[in-house]
């Protein structure tokens, strides 16, 4: 089992729709999350991160954190064409430098 | 306050070469991250710096060294390159050794071994 995953996608939504990324980890010290965006030839860009249970909103992006289920995930609403990018998932557990992300999930927000 | 700047952007390498790569940490920060992101995967954690001295390391071998200098900036070494080396090589800076508020990273180098 990997320790972070998400499905690879691709996500395809239509434009003004709610994109739902999820993503799940084996780790159960798990304590801090994060959701990186990453178009295609750049380097990831953090849109949120997310430390205790329930959701946590940002603009259009919401983040929802469930520890118990082991999951986390990222609600993009009025998905826009510029929404297209992989969606990377990090994890660290509590008190370490080290990220573990998942391999992304391609989302596609068709005009 | 200026961002994490990594240089080269681009590079080709022979097999069996050696490389080096550099990252200039935002400004305050004392820690430097470098992760390896090859194509289609997510990054993966090579090892961090702070203050100077290596603080922790992932499943990377020896070959993969690295240094960081008293401005907090830092080189990645990369001896006896071999094609799956390949990959977009990140740098994060933060404050400090925890990464609790999330990393941002440097622009990248593409390194691209044949």
């Amino acid at each position: 089992q990997k320790e972070v995953e998400q499905n690879s996608g691709p996500l395809s939504v239509p434009e003004g729709a709610i994109a739902s990324l999820n993503c799940t980890y084996s780790d159960r010290g798990s304590q801090s999350f994060f959701w990186y965006r990453q178009y295609s030839g750049k380097s990831p860009e953090l849109i949120m991160s997310i430390y205790s249970n329930g959701d946590k909103e940002d603009g259009r992006f919401t983040a929802q954190l469930n520890k118990a289920s082991q999951y986390v995930s990222l609600l993009i609403r009025d998905s826009q064409p510029s929404d297209s990018a992989t969606y990377l998932c990090a994890v660290s557990t509590s008190g370490t430098y080290k990220y573990i992300f998942g391999t992304g999930t391609r989302l596609k927000v068709l005009a | 306050e200026t961002g994490v700047t990594q240089s080269p952007t681009h590079l080709i390498k022979t097999r069996g070469q050696q490389v080096t790569l550099r990252c200039s940490s935002q400004s305050g920060h004392n820690t430097v991250s470098w992760y390896q992101q090859a194509l289609g995967q997510g990054p993966q954690f090579i090892f961090q710096y702070y203050r100077e001295e290596e603080n922790g390391r992932g499943n990377f071998p020896p070959r993969f060294s690295g240094l960081q200098f008293p401005n907090y900036s830092s080189e990645l070494n990369v001896n006896a390159l071999e094609l799956d080396d390949s990959a977009l090589y990140l740098c994060a800076s933060s404050l400090g050794l925890q990464g609790n508020y999330g990393y941002t990273f440097g622009s990248g180098t593409r390194l691209t071994v044949v």
